[in-house]
């Protein structure tokens, strides 16, 4: 079955930098885009950027351009969402994604999602 | 951006009940428009995608209607399991969600 595995909670200081994981199985890596949603506390939902696998191709919310950086490994169906320059007000959880494809074409909203990272960042 | 505007923020309904949950666009995103159900400290799960269609495994009470800039999420009978939070989102230009709107038991 398909899943999606996030690596653990993350506590960081102010202006520190963070790498998340999101390790896929259950289904061809390269097929599929990943993307990165996050929610802060008590908020709503967030859209950050997509990559696609098999090219390492990206796109980010304008937003958030500069900030973030995806990349994936296609050894180990993985793949990460790199923060820098934390800020108090990017505590959040970080999710990743799966885009939704049925007969060949791909939609992006999202069918399976990881377990969700808290990022904490405080001083 | 297109802003997605979800009412009511909060409902209070009881099992049973039917209830609708409201979803608009600030421009129009054709039928391209999922709906996601939330339970706390879990990630959001996937109900309906293009407006109406129901993703599989998803119970028939659950239904979605609407295009253009409207669109309603339907329960026709709550059940204990539905009271969650449930976000719409639009994926016509780049991705953007509603802020979410809380059933909770009256």
């Amino acid at each position: 079955q398909v899943q999606l595995v996030q690596s653990g909670a993350e506590v960081k200081k102010p202006g520190a930098s963070v790498k998340v994981s999101c390790r896929t199985s259950g289904y061809t890596f390269t097929d599929f885009y990943i993307h990165w949603v996050r929610q802060a506390p008590g908020q709503g939902l967030v859209w950050l950027g997509w990559i696609d696998p098999k090219t390492g191709h990206t796109d980010y919310a304008l937003q958030f351009q500069g900030w973030v950086t995806l990349t994936s490994d296609t050894s180990i169906n993985t793949a990460y969402i790199d923060l820098n320059r934390l800020r108090s007000d990017d505590t959040a959880v970080y999710y990743c994604a799966r885009e939704y494809c049925s007969g060949g074409n791909c939609y992006y909203f999202f069918d399976y999602w990881g377990q969700g990272t808290p990022v904490i960042v405080s001083s | 951006d297109i802003q997605m505007t979800q009412s009511p923020s909060t409902l209070s309904a009881s099992v049973g009940d039917r209830v609708t949950i409201t979803c608009r666009a600030s421009q129009t995103i054709g039928n391209w428009l999922a709906w996601y159900q939330q339970k706390p400290g879990k990630a959001p799960n996937l109900l309906i995608y293009k407006a109406s269609y129901l993703e599989t495994g998803v119970p028939s009470r659950f239904s979605g209607r609407g295009s253009g800039t409207e669109f309603t999420l339907t329960i026709s009978s709550l059940q204990p399991d539905d009271f969650a939070t449930y976000f719409c989102q639009q994926y016509n230009t780049t991705y953007s969600f509603g802020q979410g709107t809380k059933l909770e038991i009256k």
